[in-house]
């Protein structure tokens, strides 16, 4: 069974802080990562992916991966109540299909 | 551009009925896939076709089948609905296996 691992949380950060999301995945013929976004009642929409060992950037978001650990992270600089949502993180496994994590629940703190 | 729609939006069923989710893109996708989403919980493949013509089985296939009607269309039917299909279905489709997905927005089922 190929599992996806989140922390459920939430996590909780003051506005303005870092917010530091992590997954772990146990297909080690995994080749792409996606990092969606879900709010409440909402649809997912897709926030990032990543195929390269190191470090994505891209606005306020940097995904993070390492292949050889089989993790990998997302990072939120400057969060914003409005970033206050359920973060899925989503490899795709060796058969190509997107295995989801449960997901990690964020609240950023006014 | 729409991008994935779906149909209905909201549904309540009685055990033992049948019903057809619909779900269409105009993105001229090849890929196109069904989940499901419980309380707390990620979500679930229950079919996909890679391209038109084609179909396989997800993670959760039983109860459920699909058609791949044309290259916009993916529907998803259940033929006796059991009070554990209550749940959110979201149709995704991308340009193919590998390439990021984009979720319609959901139907939510409940079956009584």
């Amino acid at each position: 069974q190929k599992e996806v691992e989140q922390n459920s949380g939430p996590l909780s950060v003051p506005e303005g802080a870092i917010a530091s999301l992590n997954c772990t995945y146990s297909d080690r013929g995994s080749q792409s990562f996606f990092w969606y976004r879900q709010y409440s009642g909402k649809s997912p929409e897709l926030i990032m992916f990543i195929y390269s060992n190191g470090d994505k950037e891209d606005g306020r978001f940097t995904a993070q991966l390492n292949k050889a650990s089989q993790y990998v992270s997302l990072l939120i600089r400057d969060s914003q109540p409005s970033d206050s949502a359920t973060y899925l993180c989503a490899p795709w496994d060796s058969s190509y299909k997107l295995i989801f994590g449960s997901g990690t629940r964020l609240l950023v703190r006014p | 551009n729409a991008g994935v729609t779906q149909t209905p939006k909201f549904q309540v069923l009685k055990t033992g009925q049948s019903m057809t989710l619909q779900c269409a893109q105009d993105m001229n996708h090849n890929s196109m896939y069904w989940y499901r989403q419980d309380p707390g919980m990620g979500l679930r493949l229950i079919y996909y076709s890679a391209s038109e013509g084609t179909t396989d089985k997800g993670e959760v296939p039983n109860g459920y089948n699909v058609s791949r009607l044309n290259k916009r269309e993916f529907s998803l039917r259940l033929e006796s609905a059991a009070p554990s299909q209550t749940s959110v279905y979201f149709c995704a489709s991308s340009d193919g296996p590998g390439y990021e997905q984009y979720f319609g927005p959901g139907t939510r089922l409940t079956v009584t």
